[in-house]
């Protein structure tokens, strides 16, 4: 079954403690990003990747570390998570978002629920 | 830089109303819209697509229009169900940096029996 997976579903830490969340896809796609959701405010693209070796800022990359050492991963690192890092995240990935005919739909994993106390 | 301002919500409707729901955007380039949806404890997926200028999107009785004259792209169904309730989003992506993907603030919609 074609599909991104995240992990964990949930998870909550305290302030400063580095955490990594892993996301994987099966479907051989080049593109793939990181959201936060948060009430209100819509989805914010926080980092992205056109592929393998290449990451790129979204509109919130404060905070946040990325790496596309392989096409399936896309690991989500916080090396020191504050409060307001509170969020459902989500990982993404797509055949391509070149723009015009060149961009495909994103498929969205399940969604991380972070909680930073 | 981009963006997408949709109608706010929530909005509420009884089974067989009409739905409309706006998305007006700001993009250079040659943005793709998008419309997804969110159902309650899942991810987004897609409801619809349009590549280029007075491009129909349309699934599942939803339809939306890529207009750049106006720069917008309105989703419409003429008879919505109890189980069309869900967050909807507008999103752009390809426009001024391809790579990037801008979405609305999302749009609650219950639908009563």
């Amino acid at each position: 079954e074609a599909q991104v997976t995240q992990n964990p579903r949930y998870l909550i830490t305290v302030t400063g403690k580095k955490l990594t969340v892993t996301c994987s896809q099966n479907m051989n796609h080049e593109y793939m990003s990181w959201y936060r959701q948060d009430p209100g405010l819509g989805l914010r693209q926080i980092y992205y990747s056109m592929n393998v070796e290449v990451t790129d800022k979204g509109d919130v990359p404060e905070g946040y570390k990325v790496s596309r050492k392989e096409k399936r991963n896309f690991p989500l690192i916080l090396e020191s998570p504050s409060p307001n890092q509170t969020s459902l995240y989500f990982c993404a990935s797509s055949m391509g978002l070149a723009g015009g005919p060149f961009s495909y739909e994103q498929y969205f994993g399940p969604g991380t629920r972070l909680t930073v106390t | 830089g981009d963006s997408v301002t949709q109608m706010e919500g929530p909005v509420t409707l009884s089974e067989e109303a009409c739905l409309t729901i706006n998305c007006t955007y700001t993009a250079t380039g040659y943005p793709s819209l998008f419309w997804y949806v969110q159902y309650p404890g899942e991810g987004l997926q897609l409801l619809l697509k349009a590549t280029k200028a007075d491009d129909k999107g349309s699934n599942k009785g939803f339809e939306a229009t890529y207009r750049k004259e106006t720069t917008s792209f309105h989703l419409e169904k003429g008879s919505v169900q109890v189980s069309d309730s869900a967050v909807y989003f507008c999103a752009l992506s390809g426009g001024t940096n391809a790579g990037k993907s801008t979405f609305g603030d999302g749009t609650t919609l219950t639908v009563k029996p």
